[in-house]
């Protein structure tokens, strides 16, 4: 069974750090773009960061300098370091995988809560 | 590529029908001639599923009252008989272009 399944969510304060990761089961995550999208509360989805297979990766502009994407290969695994953690981080995080012939996001994590708070 | 929903909020009977329209700034006609336009449903609490790729092609397992239509830059999701199953949030998507982007979302809630 394909499968992404995350962990890491928590409790952080203004400035601290977190770091998500996602285990893939049933494909190789290495040869798959993988993304992060994120929903904040009141609002609507938002695409966070993503890595293609070659391994080059990109971020939304709000993050960059401040989240990284990168994989574990030995793992199968996926994860987003977050630094610099701002108020407006708050969300759940979740990671998908992009089906390359049809470019769908499938299948998801089931989420990880995010809060900063001081 | 902006990615524009209407209505924000749809409150609908049991039963009856529902349609979201989705908007995008500029044509998400591939260079490989597809279109990567879904639609995804996000539940409270769950994560998003995909309904609808590729305009109108069903996912598997999802029914047959979803149904996508469009082209360019306008599409168009309907639920051709709401169940109470059905309440949530929906979003239009965009693979055409990098990054993708999703549309602002449609609450679909009963009356």
């Amino acid at each position: 069974e394909v499968q992404l399944v995350e962990s890491g969510g928590g409790l952080v304060q203004p400035g601290g750090s977190l770091r998500l990761s996602c285990a893939a089961s049933g494909f190789i995550v290495s040869r798959n773009y993988m993304t992060w999208v994120r929903l904040a509360p009141g609002r609507g989805l938002e695409w966070v960061a993503g890595i293609y297979s070659a391994g080059d990766s990109y971020y939304t502009d709000s993050v960059k300098g401040r989240f990284t994407i990168s994989r574990d290969n030995s793992e199968n695994t996926l994860h987003l370091q977050m630094d610099n953690l701002r108020l407006e981080d708050t969300a759940v995080y979740y990671c998908a995988r992009r089906v390359d012939t049809t470019r769908v996001l499938d299948p998801w994590g089931q989420g990880a809560l995010v809060t900063v708070s001081s | 590529i902006v990615m524009t929903q209407t209505p924000l909020s749809s409150p609908v009977t049991l039963g009856q029908p529902a349609s979201i329209s989705c908007r995008s700034s500029q044509s998400l006609v591939h260079s490989d001639g597809n279109t990567y336009l879904s639609w995804l449903q996000q539940r409270p609490g769950q994560p998003p599923r995909l309904l609808i790729y590729m305009i109108s092609n069903r996912f598997s397992g999802v029914p047959d009252r979803f149904s996508g239509s469009g082209a360019g830059t306008d599409f168009t999701l309907k639920i051709s008989k709401v169940e109470a199953e059905d309440v949530g949030v929906y979003y239009c998507m965009q693979t055409t272009q990098s990054p993708l982007t999703f549309g602002g979302g449609t609450k679909v809630e009963i009356k």
